[in-house]
Formats: structure tokens, sequence, C-alpha cells
């Protein structure tokens, strides 16, 4: 089956700087890419995807890459802001679509103010 | 809409004992889904149903069992609690289209001691 590996498990930035989480997935027949954001105690919550027939998306501060070849996508999140801290899921799915995901083992992002 | 609820919050059980929890979603979608969350292992997929009378297996599911009389509840048995099995449960909904949301719900915390 799939298999997500996700880094870094914790990421510490400055308030307003950049930050990057990677995932890299074994299957080559993925075609969807969600990203979602858990904030404590409650469920995850989509904050992005992409489709394998795109190679970047963005949503205002919010973007993520997808590279097929070498089977990894990346979250990037610009001018990061104290509520930004949560941890971050990656996930990947041969269905094109949110059915039947296989995640990553999250990233905690704490922004420093 | 209410999107998606669970009951209960937070459960304790001991080894051998049975429970359900509850799902049930408000916005007509048949697609549901019951994850598991460890830490550092991400979400993994125990069953989900493509709709009323339809369940399947995902990636985790012995020791659980599941059914979907209806298009609105989705509950989870745990046939005879293990402390293998203590962890936070999320139920997930999204529609028939590929494009449609993954909504989660707040989770259950469950230990079994």
């Amino acid at each position: 089956g799939e298999n997500v590996e996700q880094h870094p498990s914790t990421l510490s930035v400055q308030e307003g700087d950049s930050a990057v989480i990677k995932c890299t997935y074994s299957d080559s027949a993925s075609n969807y890419f969600p990203w979602y954001k858990q904030e404590l105690g409650k469920g995850p919550q989509l904050i992005i995807d992409i489709r394998s027939n795109v190679g970047e998306k963005k949503d205002q501060r919010i973007a993520v890459t997808l590279n097929k070849t070498a089977k990894h996508f990346s979250l990037h999140i610009t001018e990061t802001q104290p509520e930004d801290s949560a941890v971050y899921f990656c996930a990947a799915s041969l269905s094109g679509s949110a059915r039947q995901l296989t995640f990553g083992s999250g990233t905690q992002l704490t922004v420093l103010p | 809409n209410a999107g998606v609820t669970q009951t209960p919050k937070f459960q304790v059980l001991k080894t051998g004992q049975s429970m359900t929890l509850q799902c049930a979603q408000d916005m007509n979608h048949e697609y549901m889904s019951w994850y598991r969350q460890d830490p550092g292992m991400g979400l993994r997929l125990i069953h989900y149903s493509v709709g009323a009378g339809i369940t399947d297996q995902g990636e985790v599911p012995n020791g659980y069992n599941v059914s979907r009389s209806t298009t609105e509840d989705f509950p989870l048995r745990l046939l005879s609690a293990a402390p293998s099995q203590t962890s936070v449960y999320f139920c997930a909904s999204t529609g028939i289209f590929e494009s449609n949301e993954q909504f989660f719900g707040p989770g259950t915390r469950l230990t079994v001691l």
C-alpha cells in the first residue's frame, strides 16, 4: 500500500518567517494530495490540496508544490503568524479524492512571537 | 449545519468491555470513514462506507466493527476492548464528487485500561 513520510516532526519559526514542510509518497499512482491543520483538541481541517495534474497551488499565504517525478510534495507558509501554530498533516490518495487517505506522521509547527 | 458530530468526547474502558462510538453528519454525504490517531503515526483508516448498507475495511480494521443503516450515521463498535485500542478516534465524511472536501468530527479520546 501507499506510504507517506513527513518531515520535520517539529518546526519552530519566528513570526513573519516562512515555514516549509515536506512529504514523500511511495505509490506513483497517487493523484490527490491534501494538507490538514489540526489545532489542539480538534479534528483536522483541510487547508489546501493539489491534484497530480498541477505542479503548484496557492491560497493567500499558503502554497503547495508537487514533484511527481521525485514523488514529493511540500507545504509553504509565508509571513507566519502565531495562529499558524498547530499540527500539520500531509496525505495522499489513489482515488483522486479525499477518500481513503494515507496520512503522514504530522509536523508540530510553533510560531514564536 | 452541525457538520460531523461524535459522542462521547472521552471514554475510559476496562480490557474486554465493549462500546460504540457514535458519528453523525447532516451534510447528506455518501462517504464516511473512521480513523484512529496515535502519537507519531498520523491518522490511520479503520473502516469506511461509500453509502448506506455498504462498508469496507481500511488499513487497521482488526477489533472494530461498523455498520451503515442510514446516510447520516456511521457507528464504530469495539467488541472486546484492548489497551492497544487506546487512541483518539476521528470520524469523517465527504460528498460523492472528487472535488468535495472531507470534514472531520471533533474526535473521541478512548483509554483502555
